[in-house]
């Protein structure tokens, strides 16, 4: 069974730009999660989407945001992009159904705002 | 490769020994936590979980302790490898809501 992939692996971007991240989940998996991980702040959450719905939400800004499609792909969006912005993006995967909490993750998506 | 390691405590285990790595979690409620393994260039991998319910949990070559008194959890790793050199972090979760990790402890094992 293919693992958790994210698309692009990098990505170099300026200030006041956006940038749309992407994360396939693992085939049967409904729910996505999304990180972000810098040295300073350690991993924080995002979001978590669930059936192409936001099911939980983190303390970000509303320059961060996501969706999900029907196949469970999902995409982050960051607006306005701040220095502070770089970091690594993870997203995870996981059944999502009660008793089901195991998160698979993928590689990450590393962001640098120049 | 990956920054993930920097400013974390940081345990250095001889090569064959046992590994105890602790955790503090913040939520009392939380009934559901989890160890996390992350190597340099790659995402956290899932060791070991244990709900709230239990307070001892063995895998392979890995023990959970959770004494919820405290609010504290740790990972025992038996025989210590080379590979097991990596950050840990643990996890906590309420229900299904949002989880909350560990800063994270960097595990050097010596050759």
């Amino acid at each position: 069974k293919a693992g958790v992939t994210q698309t692009p692996r990098y990505l170099i971007k300026t200030r006041g730009q956006q940038v749309t991240l992407s994360c396939s989940p693992i085939s049967g998996h409904r729910s996505v999660s999304w990180y972000q991980q810098t040295p300073g702040q350690g991993l924080q959450f995002l979001f978590e989407y669930f059936s192409e719905t936001q099911r939980n939400k983190g303390n970000f800004p509303g320059r961060f945001s996501g969706r999900q499609f029907s196949n469970s792909r999902s995409e982050m969006n960051v607006s306005t992009l701040e220095l502070g912005d770089s970091a690594l993006y993870l997203c995870a995967s996981s059944l999502g159904s009660a008793g089901s909490y195991e998160q698979y993750f993928g590689p990450g998506t590393r962001l640098t705002v120049t | 490769g990956e920054s993930v390691g920097l400013h974390l405590p940081t345990l250095s285990v001889q090569e064959g020994d046992n590994s105890i790595i602790n955790c503090a979690y913040s939520n009392s409620a939380s009934d559901y936590f989890i160890w996390y393994k992350q190597e340099s260039g790659k995402g956290p991998q899932f060791i070991i979980d244990i709900r709230s319910n239990m307070d001892k949990r063995q895998g392979q070559r890995v023990t959970v302790l959770l004494n919820k008194t405290v609010k504290h959890l740790s990972l025992q790793i038996a025989a210590t490898q080379p590979g097991d050199s990596a950050v840990y972090f643990c996890a906590e979760t309420l229900g299904y809501q949002k989880v909350t990790f560990g800063t994270g402890t960097k595990l050097q094992v010596i050759p």
